[in-house]
């Protein structure tokens, strides 16, 4: 069985930092493109980063650009999403995920003075 | 950025009835490859989304036979031949050949 389980969300004032952890199990994770997105109350989903199978290829939305770095340890079956200089607008809930086709249950982050 | 268009947002149905919602996009998602990116997720509340449809038409294992996707280039559509009470929820379509990949505002479906 596929599982995905994200860890790290909480409360962070504004400029802080949050270092967001997946864990995978149930499929090779060395083989597939690992997947940061987030839904937010009022923009819905979107794409904010996603990983090569062996961390050499990375992809970043524009607001994810200079502030945000995804990462991963193929020895610990793991992915990360290192968030810096957060706003307001990055209040919402973060998702990991296989590709696309397969998604964790999330983790909350709320940024807020 | 490719926009995503559903409609309609906000879908009633009957129990039993069929259903479809369309996605539109801005510009063609069709690949280099010959392949179309354009894939279905549904999500209940309080679960994270679920792919239903991957590449236009294809079902993941496990979805049932009712649902079914269609389309080319830019309209696309997903129907559902007779709607069951667990398909109550929110349905995004998703445009992944163009980065950065989108999805649409959602259609949530009611019964």
């Amino acid at each position: 069985e596929i599982q995905l389980v994200e860890s790290g969300g909480g409360l962070v004032q504004p400029g802080g930092s949050l270092r967001l952890s997946c864990t995978a199990s149930g499929f090779t994770f060395n083989m597939f493109w690992m997947t940061w997105l987030r839904q937010l109350p009022d923009k819905g989903l979107q794409w904010v980063a996603n990983i090569g199978p062996d961390g050499s290829g990375m992809n970043y939305v524009d607001s994810a650009k200079g502030r945000f770095t995804i990462s991963r340890d193929n020895a610990r079956n793991s992915v990360y999403l290192q968030m810096d200089s957060l706003t307001a607008e990055d209040t919402g809930i973060y998702y990991c995920a296989r590709r696309n086709d397969f998604w964790g249950l999330g983790t909350l982050v709320t940024v807020s003075s | 950025d490719v926009v995503m268009t559903q409609s309609p947002l906000s879908l009633p149905v009957i129990l039993g009835q069929p259903a479809s919602v369309s996605c539109r996009s801005g510009q063609s998602l069709l690949y280099s490859d010959g392949n179309t990116f354009l894939h279905w997720f549904h999500q209940r509340p309080g679960q994270s989304p679920r792919r239903l449809i991957y590449k236009v038409s294809g079902r993941e294992p496990g979805v049932p036979d009712r649902f079914s996707g269609s389309g080319s280039g830019t309209d696309f559509t997903l129907r559902i031949s007779r709607v069951e009470a667990e398909d109550v929820g929110i349905y995004y379509c998703m445009q992944g050949t163009h980065w950065p990949y989108t999805f649409g505002q959602g259609t949530k479906l009611e019964i």
